[in-house]
């Protein structure tokens, strides 16, 4: 079966500085990973995407995640925070690797709401 | 390109009220989903399609009901409302299970 558990509920960092939100998967087939955000009071838009192809995925707003298939995680980064980062951050998983039907559904962790400081 | 739409994006029901959520997408995804999201929980599944005319139940199904009668529209059907269903309910999209598309979502509150 598949999970997803983001490891940090808040996350607060100055305006500048690096960010850096935790995810780690279970899955027991090969996962497609993504990172989706959502601002206040908005629907969800999708961050960036690692579904098998090279291990660092570059996505919208300076963001990026590395899929490390040893640690099992696929945590978010951003060199440099901005103000308009402000938001809530969900990691999710899904198998591709079975016919559609239960397998192909997206497991959604908790989410990360992510704080930027002046 | 609309992408995916939902009406209504608010609404306030008093409880064993009925209402139906709709929406429609117009990117000729297969699959569709009805989340409910909720403070502290996430995004949770309620009823989920893989096609036209086929449904599947999600997380949380209990007092919902969907219906996909065109591959385009996908409704969510509350046919007795309880102030436990107040929630913002988000409809997506998808080709083939893989990167989801959302509406702006539908904020409703059951009194």
């Amino acid at each position: 079966a598949q999970s997803v558990t983001q490891l940090d509920s808040h996350v607060s960092v100055s305006e500048g500085t690096p960010v850096l939100l935790r995810c780690n998967y279970s899955s027991s087939y090969s996962p497609s990973l993504f990172w989706y955000v959502q601002h206040p009071n908005k629907g969800l838009q999708l961050l960036l995407k690692y579904t098998s192809a090279a291990t660092l995925v570059k996505g919208i707003n300076g963001f990026e995640a590395e899929f490390k298939k040893s640690e099992t995680s696929f945590h978010l980064t951003k060199p440099s925070a901005h103000m308009s980062d402000a938001a809530e951050y969900f990691c999710v998983v899904i198998s591709l690797d079975r016919p559609p039907g239960n397998n192909r559904k997206l497991i959604w962790g908790l989410g990360t709401s992510l704080a930027v400081n002046p | 390109n609309a992408g995916v739409t939902q009406t209504p994006k608010f609404r306030v029901l008093k409880t064993g009220q009925s209402m139906t959520l709709l929406c429609a997408q117009d990117m000729n995804h297969e699959y569709m989903y009805w989340y409910r999201q909720d403070p502290g929980m996430g995004l949770r599944l309620i009823h989920y399609s893989v096609g036209e005319g086929t449904t599947a139940k999600g997380e949380v199904p209990d007092g919902y009901n969907v219906s996909r009668l065109k591959k385009q529209n996908f409704l969510l059907g509350l046919e007795s409302a309880a102030p436990s269903q107040t929630s913002v309910y988000f409809c997506a999209s998808s080709r083939m299970g893989v990167e989801a598309f959302f509406g702006q979502g539908t904020r409703l509150t059951v009194v």
